[in-house]
């Protein structure tokens, strides 16, 4: 069975650095093909995608964000981290990490975790 | 940057079709996936390369994608299929995009 938790901090401060760790079990990151993206969903609003990482430790950003973002992946742990630099209260969402096997689809997801930025 | 359009809203009666349009530039020529989102829960794929339904999706679930509109079909509706759903394709820069969303209400 495969499955993804996200883990981090509930409240960030306006500047501060976000870090999330999403850790799943049922795959290997390391397997060929494999890939693991971040995700977020700020409240009432649509989904949106925020960075990838592949079995071979290639690493993709949103073309919006992508001065703010690092993603990182410890295989052996099982486990995929996504830091944002300079939190601002519109990143208040839902973070979510997602599987993605052999197509561009997220077709397993973790639970989400929700994120307020506030002072 | 590349954006896809849906609905806000589709309300179908129990039993009947309801059709989900996803619009967006040269759509047909990307490959459209389909997610589901009840209040409170985690997105569920249920459409993934235009057409194509994970397992333990049902068959109810359809999919199509042509010119500039993908299109999500749930024949036979039930009330469990009211939630939200989205849209999703790869711009190719890398970009993941998603749909505006759509409401479907089972009256």
């Amino acid at each position: 069975q495969v499955t993804l938790k996200e883990s981090g901090p509930a409240l960030v401060k306006p500047t501060q650095t976000l870090t999330l760790t999403c850790t799943f079990s049922g795959f290997s990151l390391s397997t060929s093909k494999m890939r693991v993206s971040w995700l977020r969903q700020p409240p009432g609003k649509a989904l949106e995608w925020l960075a990838r990482i592949d079995w071979d430790d290639d690493k993709f950003y949103s073309t919006s964000l992508k001065t703010r973002l690092t993603i990182s992946k410890d295989t052996s742990k099982n486990q995929v981290v996504l830091t944002m630099i300079n939190m601002d209260p519109v990143d208040t969402a839902t973070y979510y990490c997602a599987r993605m096997a052999s197509s561009d689809a997220f077709d397993i997801w973790g639970q989400g975790t929700m994120v307020t930025v506030s002072s | 940057s590349y954006e896809l359009t849906q609905p806000p809203s589709v309300s179908v009666s129990p039993g009947q079709t309801a059709s989900i349009t996803c619009s967006g530039h040269k759509l047909g020529d990307k490959d459209a996936s389909w997610y589901q989102q009840k209040p409170g829960q985690s997105p569920v794929l249920v459409i993934y390369q235009d057409y194509k339904r994970p397992s333990g999706i049902p068959e109810r679930f359809s999919g199509s994608n042509s010119g500039s509109t993908a299109t999500l079909t749930i024949s036979g509706t039930q009330a469990m299929d009211e939630a939200d759903y989205y849209c999703q394709a790869w711009d190719g820069t890398p970009n993941y995009v998603f749909g505006t969303g759509t409401r479907v209400t089972v009256l």
